[in-house]
C-alpha cells in the first residue's frame, strides 16, 4: 500500500507568516491528493482537491501544488481562524489513506 | 447536503453494532461513499469505500470484520461492524470527502 508521510507534524507560526506544509507519496499518484482542515471539535472540511484546485468557499490563501509523490499546501499568510490540523488524503486508489496530520499553532 | 449517522454507542469487546448515515440532497447511488474514523485525539483513519457500482474496499484493520453496504430506496449508507476490538474505539464519520460531503459523526466506544 502506498503511505502518506506529512511533515512537520506540527508548526507554531505568527500572523501574518507563510506557512508550508508537505506530504509525500511512497509511490507516484499522479495528481489525487486533497487536502482537509480539521478545526478542533469539529468535522473535517474540503481544502483543496486534485492537488491545487481550491474548493469553492475556501480562502484564496490557501493554495495547493504537486505532482507525483510530493505536494504542498501553502497558506500564503497565515490568519488566527487556521488554527487547525491538516491532513493530505490520496484518492488514486484504495486504500485512501490519509496522511497523519499537521497540527498548526498562531504564535 | 446533509450526511447524519446514527447506531454508535459503547459495546464490549467481540460485539457488533451496525452504523447507518442517511443522505439527503444527493443520490448515493451515483457517488462512491466512505466512512472514515478518528481515534480520540488521533488523525483521520479512511475505513472503506463503497462505490457506484458496489465495489466495496477495507482499510486493512477492518478487513473481514467491517462490511459497507447500501440501500439506495432509502438514501443510507451502512457499516456493520462485528468482533469489534478496543482500537476501533473512534468517532465514525459518513462522507465523500472529495466533494466536501461529511455527517457530524457519530461515537463507537469498544470496552468492556
Amino acid at each position: 500500500d502506498i503511505q502518506m508521510t506529512q511533515s512537520p507534524s506540527s508548526l507554531s507560526a505568527s500572523v501574518g507568516d507563510r506557512v508550508t506544509i508537505t506530504c509525500r507519496a511512497s509511490q507516484g499518484i499522479s495528481n489525487y491528493l486533497a487536502w482537509y482542515q480539521q478545526k478542533p471539535g469539529k468535522v473535517p472540511k474540503l481544502l483543496i482537491y486534485a492537488a491545487s484546485t481550491l474548493h469553492s468557499g475556501v480562502p484564496s490563501r490557501f493554495s495547493g501544488s504537486g505532482s507525483g509523490t510530493d505536494f504542498t499546501l501553502t497558506i500564503s499568510s497565515l490568519q488566527p481562524e487556521d488554527v487547525a490540523t491538516y491532513y493530505c488524503q490520496k484518492y488514486d486508489s484504495v486504500p485512501r489513506t490519509f496522511g497523519q496530520g499537521t497540527q498548526v499553532e498562531v504564535k | 447536503v446533509q450526511l447524519v449517522e446514527t447506531g454508535g454507542g459503547l459495546i464490549q469487546p467481540g460485539g457488533s453494532l451496525r452504523l447507518s448515515c442517511l443522505a439527503s440532497g444527493f443520490n448515493i447511488g451515483n457517488t462512491y461513499m466512505s466512512w472514515v474514523r478518528q481515534a480520540p485525539g488521533k488523525g483521520l483513519e479512511w475505513v472503506s469505500i463503497i462505490y457506484s457500482g458496489g465495489s466495496t474496499y477495507y482499510a486493512d484493520s477492518v478487513e473481514g470484520r467491517f462490511t459497507v453496504s447500501r440501500d439506495n430506496s432509502k438514501s443510507t449508507l451502512y457499516l456493520q461492524m462485528n468482533n469489534l476490538r478496543v482500537e476501533d474505539t473512534a468517532v465514525y464519520y459518513c462522507a465523500v470527502p472529495t466533494f466536501d460531503y461529511w455527517g457530524q459523526g457519530t461515537l463507537v466506544t469498544v470496552s468492556s
